[in-house]
């Protein structure tokens, strides 16, 4: 069966700092991978997706994810934070059909 | 980018009253979505939606629920009659087509079922 496991329920990082956000996810073949943002009282926002090629895979605002078959992972970091970076981070996984499975998501919290 | 709107932002019904939530896709968009997100769980899908039909639905889409976009108009999420389970957050989501597509959220509608 698939699924998402964000280990993290909240991370606190400082402004500036780098951070990482865990991400494992199950699946027999590989999937489509993503990382979506929420803000208070808006709708998902795509992050970046990944598929296939390379593993290293660029983002709005400086985020990145990489992708490892061999750990199932699919963390997604970014080398400075702003403050403006806190938000709930989703990691999720989609089969061809379109039926996506998220994680429980990440609280971020970025302190000045 | 590409907005999904989602009307009404919250309602608040009593048990066993039909509750209509409406979602406005991406205008070129042909795939539709309904997730479902109870307090302090994960976000779940529903059910997905072409051409009129429901493609595929999760165990979470009870008989209750029904889904429908009448002449590209909203596509909408009937719950009747509704339960005190049904109360959660219910984001519609849209895609252009299927293969890992970027699927489009909106804000989600909250429901609370007294």
């Amino acid at each position: 069966a698939q699924s998402v496991t964000q280990p993290d329920a909240r991370v606190t990082v400082s402004e500036g700092a780098s951070l990482q956000l865990r991400c494992k996810y199950s699946y027999s073949a590989t999937p489509y991978l993503f990382w979506y943002v929420q803000y208070p009282r808006q709708g998902l926002q795509l992050l970046l997706k990944y598929y296939s090629g390379d593993p290293v895979v660029q983002g709005v605002n400086s985020f990145e994810a990489e992708f490892s078959k061999s750990n199932s992972s699919f963390h997604l970091q970014k080398a400075s934070v702003h403050w403006s970076d806190s938000a709930v981070y989703f990691c999720a996984l989609s089969m061809r059909n379109n039926r996506i499975f998220f994680g429980d998501g990440t609280q971020l919290v970025v302190k000045p | 980018g590409p907005k999904v709107l989602q009307i009404p932002s919250h309602q608040i019904i009593d048990m066993g009253q039909m509750v209509t939530l409406n979602c406005d896709p991406v205008s070129n968009h042909l795939y539709f979505y309904w997730y479902k997100q109870i307090l302090g769980q994960q976000m779940e899908f529903l059910v997905n939606f072409y051409n009129g039909k429901v493609m595929e639905k999760s165990k979470l889409f009870k008989d209750q629920f029904s889904v429908e976009r009448p002449d590209g108009s909203y596509f909408t999420l009937k719950i009747q009659p509704t339960a005190l389970e049904d109360s959660a957050v219910y984001f519609c989501a849209s895609s252009l087509a299927l293969g890992g597509d970027t699927q489009y959220f909106g804000p989600g509608t909250r429901l609370l079922v007294l």
